[in-house]
């Protein structure tokens, strides 16, 4: 299997652009996570999917943040408009999530490198 | 409101000798914790995990420590080695859900 795939690597926009980041998880995973890298806060959850079917989008910063997951083989994370406070490095991750007991390990992206100016 | 704390930002430990990197959490129903490990320009990669019910796992060099009553984890990387140079994340989860909340981070930086 070649991961989480993500795309674009790197994304430079103005500010007021939309952005659309990607997501390929890995095939048989049912859970997908998108997080968001920032020095202040780390690792940062933004939402997560189980089932395609999103679970917990608190942690989404406003409504400019938009995530869909159409397939189990596809989610998208778009921020409309963008502006230079999002930058950061935004993570894919996804997992099999067991019936019962925690959760296994996730299997993180490449990241995508967001810088808006 | 993190509830995930690594207070440390960076770490500076010579080759052959012990590397501690510590992680505190306020959640008192986290049950389960896991260690990552992020090189530049990577994703994180899983490294380590302990369950509530232990207090120590080990992993060839790796070791987590688990103090439920402090809500304190370590991770213990002994002998550490260049290749250990990395961004370590530590993160929780509870049982009733399959989210882990990771902490900010610590640069662990091995030099010869």
């Amino acid at each position: 299997d070649a991961g989480v795939i993500q795309s674009p690597r790197h994304e430079v926009t103005e500010m007021g652009q939309e952005v659309t980041l990607r997501c390929k998880p890995i095939s048989g995973h049912n859970s997908l996570f998108w997080y968001r890298q920032t020095m202040m806060r780390g690792l940062e959850l933004l939402i997560y999917f189980n089932n395609n079917v999103p679970i917990d989008d608190s942690g989404m910063p406003e409504d400019r943040f938009s995530a869909k997951m159409p397939n189990a083989s596809f989610s998208t994370l778009k921020i409309q408009p963008s502006e230079p406070r999002d930058s950061a490095v935004y993570f894919c991750a996804s997992s099999l999530a067991p019936s019962r007991g925690p959760v296994v390990s996730y299997t993180f992206g490449s990241g995508t490198r967001l810088t808006v100016v | 409101d993190q509830q995930v704390k690594q207070n440390s930002p960076s770490l500076s430990v010579q080759e052959g000798r012990i590397s501690i990197l510590n992680c505190d959490y306020t959640n008192s129903m986290f049950d389960y914790f896991l260690w990552y490990k992020k090189y530049p320009a990577e994703g994180p990669t899983f490294l380590i995990s302990i369950s509530s019910i232990k207090d120590k796992n080990e992993d060839g060099r790796f070791t987590v420590f688990l103090n439920k009553s402090a809500k304190h984890l370590s991770l213990h990387i002994v002998p550490s080695q260049p290749g250990d140079s990395a961004v370590y994340f530590c993160a929780a989860s509870s049982g009733n859900t399959d989210k882990l909340i990771f902490g900010t981070g610590t640069r662990l930086q091995v030099f010869p």
